[in-house]
């Protein structure tokens, strides 16, 4: 089982719906949490951290659920340029990052 | 500001040659990560320094080599290149760890053939 893991998708999703992606992870004794965007042939980039009692930016939400050992990330009032792939990304308590393997996201007009 | 930045973006290379890729971040960052990324994989960590003068394998660390020459800069070397080894590859940076934001550079991408 890896250690972190996403539905691959693709999510097709008209401009203007809200759309959520859930993530699992393995480990309980993981510390933190983010969600990364990556555009493609692009580099990952942080879209938001995920805190213990959910965090909102925008039209963006994350959510953590640390007894069913998840987090998810809510997008609202869906745009073009939205269309990227969302990556979940978890720290076991470590010096280092584990990213799942992406969920590609596609916003039609 | 630069960030992190990688060399080269492109590379070709025949199966048994080797090469260095490049990364340096300008942010005073005391970790480095080497990651690859395949499709349907994910990003892979290969290896990382959590700070100057440490280094430590990751997920994938065989055929690769790392020196962390200071604290700006981090490269990875392919002794023999191999087909497997073709991939993107990103360098990133962060101020500390696990915990807090890690910064990509642009990536390279290998081809072996």
């Amino acid at each position: 089982r890896k250690e972190v893991e996403q539905d691959p998708g693709p999510f097709n999703v008209p401009e203007g719906a809200t759309v959520a992606f859930n993530c699992t992870y393995s480990n309980s004794a993981s510390q933190s949490f983010f969600w990364y965007r990556q555009d493609c042939r692009k580099e990952p980039k942080l879209l938001m951290s995920v805190y213990s009692s959910g965090n909102e930016d925008g039209r963006f939400t994350a959510q953590l659920n640390r007894a069913s050992q998840y987090i998810s990330l809510l997008i609202r009032d869906s745009k073009l340029s939205d269309s990227a792939t969302y990556l979940c990304v978890v720290n076991f308590g470590n010096e280092k990052l584990t990213f799942g393997t992406g969920t590609r996201l596609t916003i039609i007009p | 500001n630069a960030g992190v930045t990688q060399t080269p973006k492109f590379q070709v290379l025949k199966t048994g040659q080797s090469m260095t890729l490049q990364c340096a971040q300008d942010m005073n960052h005391n970790s480095m990560y080497w990651y690859r990324q395949d499709p349907g994989m994910g990003l892979r960590l290969i290896y990382y320094s959590a700070s100057e003068g440490t280094t430590d394998k990751g997920e994938v660390p065989n055929g690769y080599n790392v020196s962390r020459l200071n604290k700006r800069e981090f490269s990875l070397r392919l002794e023999s290149a191999a087909p497997s080894q073709t991939s993107v590859y990103f360098c990133a940076s962060s101020v500390l760890g696990g915990d807090t934001e890690a910064f990509f550079g642009q990536g390279t991408r290998l081809t072996v053939v």
